[in-house]
């Protein structure tokens, strides 16, 4: 069936580095991503939006990029801090849609 | 703090048995979705009401139903429970019927023994 997808369950980086992690999505029909953060006890935060009519949005040191030909999304954290550990999920909807379709979820663990 | 406020945080019972999730939107916020995460499912969308209306059907068990009042708070009701049943269960709200992006609170932990 349709659905969002992510490429790694895990990443690992050093603190300072910038981390990016990635997001497959296969309904071409699909016209809004975000993404959110979960940590362990707490429910998906917002951190960024993207409509398909853009290919790049830019927040607070989160960058997110949409590839509408590959149907790919990722999302550049700038200078990964420890407080960045989490997990990232991506979602999308469409048009006239309000529910979210997630993805399976990345662990992101910083390292001091 | 995302502003959705659910109740209980952590709710224990055995199988047979009925439990009701409470969860209050944002304030302004119209809409109310329910969702579900289990680590074999990762997060499914439920259910979805719009000023108490149902909006949106996800795959919802028939032995689950919802409902939002007048207030706006929704209920999440879930009965015959099943060890399968065991999950997070999260509450989302957002300003209309389609808007985004969606707000959620911090779940219903729901263990079944």
């Amino acid at each position: 069936g349709e659905s969002v997808g992510l490429h790694l369950p895990t990443l690992s980086v050093q603190e300072g580095d910038n981390s990016i992690i990635n997001c497959a999505y296969s309904n071409s029909a699909s016209d809004y991503f975000i993404w959110y953060k979960q940590e362990s006890g707490k429910g998906p935060q917002f951190i960024i939006d993207i409509r398909s009519n853009m290919d790049k949005r830019q927040g607070q040191r989160v960058t997110v990029l949409l590839n509408k030909t590959v149907k790919h999304l990722s999302l550049q954290i700038a200078a990964t801090q420890p407080g960045d550990s989490a997990v990232y999920f991506c979602a999308e909807t469409r048009p006239s849609g309000s529910r979210l379709t997630f993805g399976e979820g990345t662990q992101l663990t910083v390292n001091p | 703090d995302s502003g959705v406020t659910q109740t209980p945080k952590h709710l224990i019972t055995a199988t047979g048995q009925r439990v009701t999730l409470r969860c209050s939107p944002r304030s302004g916020d119209l809409s109310v979705y329910w969702y579900q995460q289990s680590l074999d499912q990762g997060l499914q969308f439920l259910i979805q009401y719009y000023n108490g209306e149902e909006r949106a059907k996800g795959n919802i068990l028939e032995r689950f139903s919802a409902q939002q009042f007048p207030d706006l708070h929704s209920e999440l009701n879930l009965s015959s429970l099943e060890l399968g049943d065991s999950a997070l269960y999260f509450c989302a709200s957002s300003v209309g019927p389609g808007s985004q992006p969606q707000h959620f609170g911090d779940g219903t932990r729901l263990s079944i023994l």
